[in-house]
Formats: C-alpha cells, structure tokens, sequence
C-alpha cells in the first residue's frame, strides 16, 4: 500500500523566513511526487511535481528516495504563500490515483 | 467558466437517502477522478473513468457508483446514506488516462443529517 504522511497540521512561520514542508511517504515502486495547493476560497491546485524539478512561485522539492522524503521548500516566505498544502504521491493504479497527505496549514505572519 | 465545475455546491439530506453529484470536466478532459475528503480520512481517491470506461478503483463503497456519460460529464450516485458519508466530494479532470496533473473541481459538501 502507499501512504503519504504530513506531520505537521499547522506551520506559521513570520514573512521573509524560510519554510519547509515536510513529506514523506511510503510506496515499494518509483513513485511520482506533487505538491497540490489550495487557497483560500479557491479550489486545490498543482504546484509543483518531482518530475519537472522547477521551481513554482519560489518553491521547491527535492524528491530523497533514500529518505523517502519530498520536503516543500522556499528561502522566504510571503503572506500570500499561507494556505494548504498537500503532498501527494501516483504509484498505484497505474499511476491513475493520487494519494494524499493529510495537509499542512501554512500561515504566514506579518 | 471552462474549468471543472460541480453541482450542487451544498446538500443536506438525511439518512438512508440517495444523491446524485454532477461533475463536468475541463473542456477537452477525457479522464475524470471523484476524491472524498472528510475529516478523518483526509482527501480519497474513490474512482476514475476515461472517456466513458472506468478506469481506476480506490476506497469506494458499494453503496456508491458512477459513471461517465457521452459527453464526458460525470455523476456520482450515493445511496443509503449515512451519517459518515457527510464529506465535500471533489471531482477532478485531466486529459489522459494516466495524467500527472490533475484539476479540481470546488466540490460538493454533503451533509447527512
């Protein structure tokens, strides 16, 4: 089976530090890793996946298959960055499903 | 609005009853996905169909079925209803079959009273 785990349900951290979601995940196979975001009021969106390695809005994750890790990163935080971000992970199914993380609240404080 | 869209946005029925839930895709989206996401099991993956077939299964009950009509759009049948079936049901669409990026819809809240 694959799982997704987010420990933390709630990050706030002050405008211009820096900020990191953690991930990890369990799956036997090479899995696809997203992170999906969801503003207030708005509907759940992607906004980054392992496999293009970008950066979306100052954002990046590096997928660590030996810590099976895919931890959401950004050198300094902006308020408009505090929504909820999900972590997310296509393996099973033919890569068909997405399982997600339970979500973590990202509050960013002026 | 060419993005996902779901009908109702809100539903309160009792239990015991049956409900329907309307999803129609992003223009040019043959795949589309139905997710629940409820408070204790977070966001699920509850089936997929691409263009018209089912293509992908996940945690759904039998008291649950879908299915994807000629025009792509998709419904989600509830039946039986009961109190923990109150969750916000989103639809999600992509192009393909196998598809990376998913986009959602702003789902429908069921509330089972």
């Amino acid at each position: 089976a694959q799982r997704v785990t987010q420990p933390e349900k709630l990050l706030s951290v002050f405008k211009g530090a820096p900020v990191e979601l953690k991930c990890n995940y369990s799956y036997s196979g090479s899995p696809e890793l997203f992170w999906y975001v969801q503003y207030s009021r708005q509907r759940l969106q992607l906004l980054l996946r392992h496999i293009s390695r970008e950066s979306i809005k100052g954002f990046t994750a590096d997928l660590n298959k030996g810590e099976t890790s895919f931890h959401l990163k950004k050198p300094f935080a902006q308020e408009e960055d505090s929504a909820m971000y999900y972590c997310a992970l296509s393996g099973q199914m033919g890569r068909r499903a997405l399982t997600f993380g339970s979500g973590t609240r990202l509050q960013v404080q002026p | 609005d060419s993005g996902v869209t779901q009908t109702p946005k809100h539903l309160i029925t009792a239990t015991g009853q049956r409900v329907t839930l309307r999803c129609s895709p992003r223009s040019g989206d043959l795949s589309v996905y139905w997710y629940q996401q409820s408070l204790d099991q977070g966001l699920q993956f509850l089936i997929q169909y691409y263009n018209g077939e089912e293509r992908a299964k996940g945690n759904i009950l039998e008291r649950f079925s879908a299915q994807q009509f000629p025009d792509l759009h998709s419904e989600l049948n509830l039946s039986s209803l009961e109190l923990g079936d109150s969750a916000l049901y989103f639809c999600a669409s992509s192009v393909g079959d196998v598809s990376y990026e998913q986009y959602f819809g702003p789902g429908t809240r069921l509330t089972v009273t």
